[in-house]
């Protein structure tokens, strides 16, 4: 059992700059999300994927952020033009396509990509 | 809305002892709840759930919490705590399938 992994799991950029992560799904799951956690603070949602179609996006979601799954499998998240207020922990999790609300929240996490922008 | 409120930023408990963490919610409607667990450097994991039905959750690694709907809580439990058990803790309420974290409570576990 492979898990949720993400890469990488340390970034460090300079404010302006473009960063992309990469989260790769547990291989079965259908749905994948991403959070992000800043420092004393729990997970906020950010969006999800079906497949390859995006769901729903959060209004914490700004036109700097864009997230894709292409083929439905692995999946990226990019933030042009960082900012210092961008600093966090990006997570993402992966379930199977609920069949119940019990099925829905047994989402599976990844360790995370710490960002920090100086 | 919904919203989670853990009104401890940390808790410090010496092992072996009695553990709860608190954890207050806000929903309109029957809620779904959840505890999950951050250790550093890994994944949130969860640990129990409750949706409807008996009140008191059992989880996993020994852990508990019990639905009160009338003081609108879900305190984790866990009789004897082990050094292991210092984390992260998350308390969490759920719509349309996706969760609503709390700030989370910090556990300290003394030798």
């Amino acid at each position: 059992d492979t898990g949720v992994s993400q890469d990488p799991r340390h970034k460090i950029t300079k404010r302006g700059q473009n960063v992309t992560f990469r989260c790769d799904p547990i291989s079965e799951h259908n749905r994948l999300y991403w959070y992000r956690q800043t420092l004393g603070q729990g997970p906020e949602f950010l969006t999800y994927f079906q497949n390859e179609a995006q769901l729903e996006k959060s209004r914490l979601l700004s036109d700097r952020f864009s997230a894709e799954r292409p083929k439905g499998s692995f999946s990226t998240l990019e933030i042009q033009r960082t900012e210092q207020g961008d600093s966090a922990m990006y997570l993402c999790a992966s379930s199977l396509i609920p069949t119940g609300p019990a099925r829905a929240y047994e989402q599976y996490f990844g360790p995370g990509t710490r960002l920090t922008v100086t | 809305a919904q919203s989670v409120t853990q009104p401890d930023i940390h808790i410090t408990v010496s092992e072996g002892a009695s553990l709860e963490l608190r954890c207050n919610y806000s929903y309109g409607a029957t809620p779904y709840l959840f505890w999950y667990v951050q250790s550093p450097g890994q994944g949130l994991q969860l640990l129990l759930k409750y949706f409807s039905g008996d009140t008191l959750v059992q989880g996993i690694k020994g852990f508990e919490a019990e639905f009160k709907r009338s003081q609108s809580s879900f305190n984790l439990r866990k009789p004897s705590v082990h050094w292991s058990d210092a984390a992260e803790y998350f308390c969490a309420v759920g719509a349309s399938y996706i969760p609503t974290f709390g700030r989370g409570t910090s556990l300290i576990v003394h030798p």
